[in-house]
């Protein structure tokens, strides 16, 4: 099983739409979890970090599930400009931090 | 200003060639990243280094040598080229590397090599 796993996509999606992406991590022990945005051809991005209790950045929701072992990301009333490829990391401390990039779900919002 | 900066940003070269990447980072941090991001996006680390020490070498071959004269600056040197060393090559920093919690990585906008 690979330490962090998403599903590639592309998602196609209306202008306006809700759409959602999960990642999952395969070590219980990961401690920090965040969102990046990498655009075609462009470097990533942080987009946000992952909290336990969730958090919510306007359009923008993310949902830590310890459980589970799985964050999401939920973007709602889409935009053209999010169009984009979106990065789940996770990070493990071990002495340093050891820092998992999952392969991004690319997500194409249609007008 | 330009926060990391790498040069070159697109590089073709032949099978068996040397060459070099420059990274550059002006926020004053510690900790210094190489990614590579092959042609299905897998962004994978392959070196760490903070304040100058490497810190993370992670299974990549003696062929890339990382060096870092100063805490700003983070080449990259990769000899006798192959064609599976084509991929998008970043730099990133962070503030600090160790601790309990996570530093946002500033990433470079990346080098393209393209290996004949």
């Amino acid at each position: 099983r690979k330490e962090v796993e998403q599903d590639p996509g592309p998602f196609n999606v209306p202008e306006g739409a809700t759409v959602a992406f999960n990642c999952t991590y395969s070590n219980s022990a990961s401690q920090s979890f965040f969102w990046y945005r990498q655009d075609c051809r462009k470097e990533p991005k942080l987009l946000m970090s992952v909290y336990s209790s969730g958090n919510e950045d306007g359009r923008f929701t993310a949902q830590l599930n310890r459980a589970s072992q799985y964050i999401s990301l939920l973007i709602r009333d889409s935009k053209l400009s999010d169009s984009a490829t979106y990065l789940c990391v996770v990070t493990l401390s071990g002495g340093y931090q050891k820092v998992t990039f999952g392969t991004g779900t690319k997500l194409q919002v249609i007008p | 200003d330009t926060a990391v900066s790498q040069t070159p940003k697109y590089l073709v070269t032949q099978m068996g060639n040397d060459k070099s990447i420059k990274c550059e980072q002006n926020l004053g941090h510690d900790t210094m990243y190489w990614y590579k991001q092959d042609s299905k996006k897998f962004l994978k680390i392959m070196f760490s280094y903070n304040n100058k020490e490497l810190i993370i070498n992670e299974t990549v071959p003696n062929r890339f040598s990382p060096k870092s004269p100063d805490k700003a600056h983070l080449n990259l040197h990769i000899n006798s080229l192959e064609l599976g060393d084509s991929a998008v090559y970043f730099c990133a920093s962070s503030q600090r590397l160790a601790g309990p919690s996570y530093n946002e990585q500033f990433f470079g906008p990346g080098t393209r090599l393209t290996v004949l």
